[in-house]
Parts: C-alpha cells; sequence; structure tokens
C-alpha cells in the first residue's frame, strides 16, 4: 500500500524559471494539503485542495503561486517566476477527511 | 491567532534516561493534537492524534498526553534510533482541516 507519492524529490531552477511539483495522494484518500518548511522554521500551511476543488487557499501566496487537484492525475503546486525566497521543502499530505494527515517525503526546491 | 509553541528547541540525552517534549498551543476550539517524527531529509511520521483533556495514547518508548493548555510527549529508556525532530500541530474549529505546526524538538539519544 503505497504513501504519498511526491516528485521530483529535488528540484533546481533559476530565477524567474517555473517550478512543478506533483503530489500523489494515497490510495483511497480524497483530500490534498501543501506545506512549506523554510530552513529553521515550521512547516507552514499553504493550500488544502478536494478533487477538482480549492477549499482554504489562506497560506499561500497571493502571487506566482497556485494548486490544482485535477479528477485524473496527480495534485501539482507550481510557482511561477522562482525567486530565491522560494527555496524550501514543500511537503504534501493526504487523508480520507478531518483525520490525520499522512505526508509524503517532500520536495526540495533550490532557487540559484 | 491559532499557535503553537513546542520546548525544549533541542534535548540532549543519554541511552536509558527518559525525559518529555512540551508542547503548549492556543486554539479556537481544538479538534485535535497530532505529534510527528520527522527524521532528516524526509517528511514528517505520523505518531499519535489526541482529541481531548485527558486522552493518552502509547506507542512502544513514546506516550503522549493531552491538557487544555499543553501536550507532552514522554520518552522513557530512549535509544538511538528515537533520535530526530519531533513535531506537535493543532487542527481548530472551522471548516479547514489545516494543521498549525510548532517548530519541533530536536532530540539527539548518545549510546
Amino acid at each position: 500500500n503505497a504513501g504519498v507519492m511526491q516528485n521530483p524529490r529535488h528540484l533546481v531552477r533559476r530565477r524567474g524559471q517555473e517550478a512543478r511539483l506533483r503530489c500523489s495522494p494515497m490510495k483511497g484518500h480524497s483530500h490534498v494539503y501543501w506545506y512549506r518548511q523554510l530552513p529553521e522554521e515550521g512547516l507552514k500551511f499553504m493550500v488544502y485542495l478536494q478533487k477538482e476543488n480549492i477549499i482554504d487557499e489562506s497560506g499561500m501566496p497571493k502571487e506566482r503561486f497556485s494548486a490544482e487537484f485535477p479528477k485524473e492525475g496527480p495534485s501539482i503546486l507550481r510557482i511561477q517566476q522562482v525567486v530565491r525566497g522560494d527555496s524550501a521543502a514543500y511537503f504534501c499530505a493526504s487523508t480520507r477527511g478531518a483525520n490525520e494527515q499522512f505526508f509524503g517525503p517532500g520536495t526540495r526546491l533550490t532557487v540559484l | 491567532e491559532d499557535q503553537v509553541t513546542q520546548s525544549p528547541e533541542a534535548l540532549r540525552l543519554q541511552e536509558g534516561e527518559s525525559s518529555s517534549l512540551n508542547c503548549s498551543y492556543t486554539v479556537s476550539g481544538l479538534r485535535g493534537l497530532f505529534w510527528y517524527r520527522q527524521d532528516p531529509g524526509k517528511g514528517p511520521e505520523f505518531l499519535f492524534t489526541l482529541y481531548s483533556a485527558g486522552e493518552e495514547k502509547e506507542k512502544e518508548r513514546l506516550k503522549a498526553t493531552l491538557t487544555k493548555k499543553e501536550s507532552f510527549l514522554h520518552i522513557t529508556a530512549p535509544k538511538p534510533e528515537d533520535s530526530a525532530t519531533y513535531l506537535c500541530a493543532v487542527q481548530g474549529s472551522g471548516a479547514t482541516n489545516k494543521l498549525i505546526f510548532g517548530t519541533g524538538t530536536l532530540l539527539a539519544v548518545q549510546p
């Protein structure tokens, strides 16, 4: 029973490029959450999605960041025109509902 | 505003030396308090959920307890493999299920 899968595990981008992070939830889970972990800081909530719907995006920066969870396929976190401050570990978690969130291994984004 | 504070920031123990980690929280309507373990370069691994004051849960050498203001993670006779960062998070009332995390306690257990 595979856990939450994220890819790529490591991503290097130059300033101004786009970053696309993918998350496949655990089997049977239809709720996906994205969190960001900056160096020396705790995990910060970004966005909560269900299939084809954004439920809560209160933690998402207003510009350059977007997320989707289509009917088919993984959830995508997209960062346009990346800046050095976007360098962080991005984690995806999934649940069946309002229960324990199970996390993936993360994508470590480095912006040069 | 919902907030979680963990202490100490770092803790070094000798193998077999029991201790406790603290998680203080303020939240409007606690729906759940969660403990996770995170190893370097990996995602958080779920340990426990506590829902109401007085509740306790155990797993191997770990026991989590909850009061109305804080939670403790007790580690009994730790081993080097218990070395990790332990994260506490709360889920408040409201339609969203987001977790509010503390910054964690880095535990190092020396053999």
